[in-house]
């Protein structure tokens, strides 16, 4: 069973440009979290999805961002217009639905590192 | 909102000495508490974690214990070794709503000398 997937490990942007950071959560995992770490600090949470679903943005910027989890494919987390504060590890994570008291643990992704030039 | 407080913010032991990091929070709803590690450029790894029902779970050289009157909890590495270098975040989540949001404290970076 292959862990939680992020791609690509390294994104390099100019500012202006778009960033797409994709996540592949772990198999049979429906749920998903999107965490940004900036150098020398802890992580901070972003938004958490489920298939077709956003159930918490709390986390992310009105402006600029945005997540998706889509019935097929990866999640997606996009960045428009990039500025150099954006530049941070970016970790996904993923869960099975939590139906027992094992089933909370969230397994992280390698994290995909953003420099915007 | 949470909000998680982590110190020291880093902290330096002998091989074979105790290490000890602790952790507060703000909001009694909060009922799940675990530490991650997380070596240089990689991803964040559990390694143990406690629910609000219990005072106290030990797993090896690692025990965490939790205060909920105080709102803090704590994390003991014992016999120290050098590949327990690393840093150790602590976070805090209210599993009431369905789903886990962490939220994290700033992080202790240990070393562990020989």
């Amino acid at each position: 069973n292959a862990g939680v997937m992020q791609n690509p490990r390294h994104l390099v942007r100019r500012r202006g440009q778009e960033a797409r950071l994709r996540c592949s959560p772990m198999k049979g995992h429906s749920h998903v979290y999107w965490y940004r770490q900036l150098p020398e600090e802890g992580l901070k949470f972003m938004v958490y999805l489920q298939k077709e679903n956003i159930i918490d943005e709390s986390g992310m910027p009105k402006e600029r961002f945005s997540a998706e989890f889509p019935k097929e494919g990866p999640s997606i987390l996009r960045i428009q217009q990039v500025v150099r504060g954006d530049s941070a590890a970016y970790f996904c994570a993923s869960s099975p639905p939590p139906i027992g008291p094992g089933d909370n643990e969230q397994f992280f992704g390698p994290g995909t590192r953003l420099t915007v030039l | 909102g949470e909000n998680v407080g982590q110190h020291p913010s880093t902290l330096s032991v002998q091989e074979g000495d105790s290490a000890v990091i602790k952790c507060t929070y703000s909001d009694s709803a909060s009922n799940y508490f675990p530490w991650y590690k997380q070596e240089l450029g990689k991803r964040p790894q559990l390694i143990i974690d406690i629910r609000s029902n219990v005072g106290e779970k030990k797993d090896q050289r690692i025990a965490v214990t939790l205060n909920k009157t105080a709102k803090h909890f704590s994390l003991h590495i014992t016999e120290t070794q050098p590949e327990d270098s690393a840093v150790y975040f602590c976070a805090a989540s209210d599993l009431s709503g369905g789903y886990n949001k962490l939220i994290f404290g700033a992080g202790t970076r240990l070393a562990v000398h020989p």
